[in-house]
């Protein structure tokens, strides 16, 4: 099955600064890849996603970028705000998008 | 619209009893998910439903069992209950294809 790493674990930066986390997977047939934010005690809600046939997507501050020859994909947030702070994963949908797989999840922590 | 409910929210169980975690979607999703999240980690899949009668299983899914009657619920199943099953359980549908995945509350289980 599909194998989705994600990085950092954890990562701490100061308000203004942007952030950058990082996942890969392993099936070249995967060709549909959300990010999800979850905030403390709550449910994961989309924020981004991109497909196969694009190497990037913006929206607002947050933009998504996909290279499909070497299998990883990347979360850019800018600006960041304390209300950025959460823990984010990437996912990875195969085929005919059944099932999705997720990375371990990020914590950010935005420091005011 | 109430979406993707899920419960109970929270359930203490004694090691070898039996549960029944519920979820239903009213978005007339054909896609829906039970995932586990254990602290600090990512989310893991367990089951997934393709549509009303059909089921299969994700990466763990040893020790639960789910059915799927109708399009709107997808109840899963915990047989025996061990330490280990202790996590916080997220249903999830999507109606498929390049689309955003919708999660409930979660039910937070604990198996003493």
């Amino acid at each position: 099955g599909e194998n989705v790493e994600q990085h950092p674990s954890t990562l701490s930066v100061q308000e203004g600064d942007s952030a950058v986390i990082k996942c890969t997977y392993s099936d070249s047939a995967s060709n549909y890849f959300p990010w999800y934010k979850q905030e403390l005690g709550k449910r994961p809600q989309l924020i981004i996603d991109i497909r196969s046939n694009v190497g990037e997507k913006k929206d607002q501050r947050i933009a998504v970028t996909l290279n499909k020859t070497a299998k990883h994909f990347s979360l850019h947030i800018t600006e960041t705000q304390p209300e950025d702070s959460a823990v984010y994963f990437c996912a990875a949908s195969i085929g005919n998008f059944n099932k999705f797989y997720f990375g371990s999840g990020t914590k950010l922590n935005v420091k005011p | 619209n109430a979406g993707v409910t899920q419960t109970p929210k929270f359930r203490i169980l004694k090691i070898g009893q039996s549960m029944t975690l519920q979820c239903t979607q009213d978005m007339n999703h054909n896609y829906m998910y039970w995932y586990r999240q254990d602290p600090g980690m990512g989310l893991k899949l367990i089951y997934y439903s393709v549509g009303a009668g059909i089921t299969d299983k994700g990466e763990v899914p040893n020790g639960y069992n789910v059915s799927r009657s109708t399009t709107e619920d997808f109840p899963l199943r915990l047989e025996l209950a061990a330490p280990s099953q202790t996590s916080v359980y997220f249903c999830a549908s999507r109606t498929g294809g390049y689309t955003e995945a919708f999660f409930g509350q979660g039910t937070r289980l604990t198996v003493v």
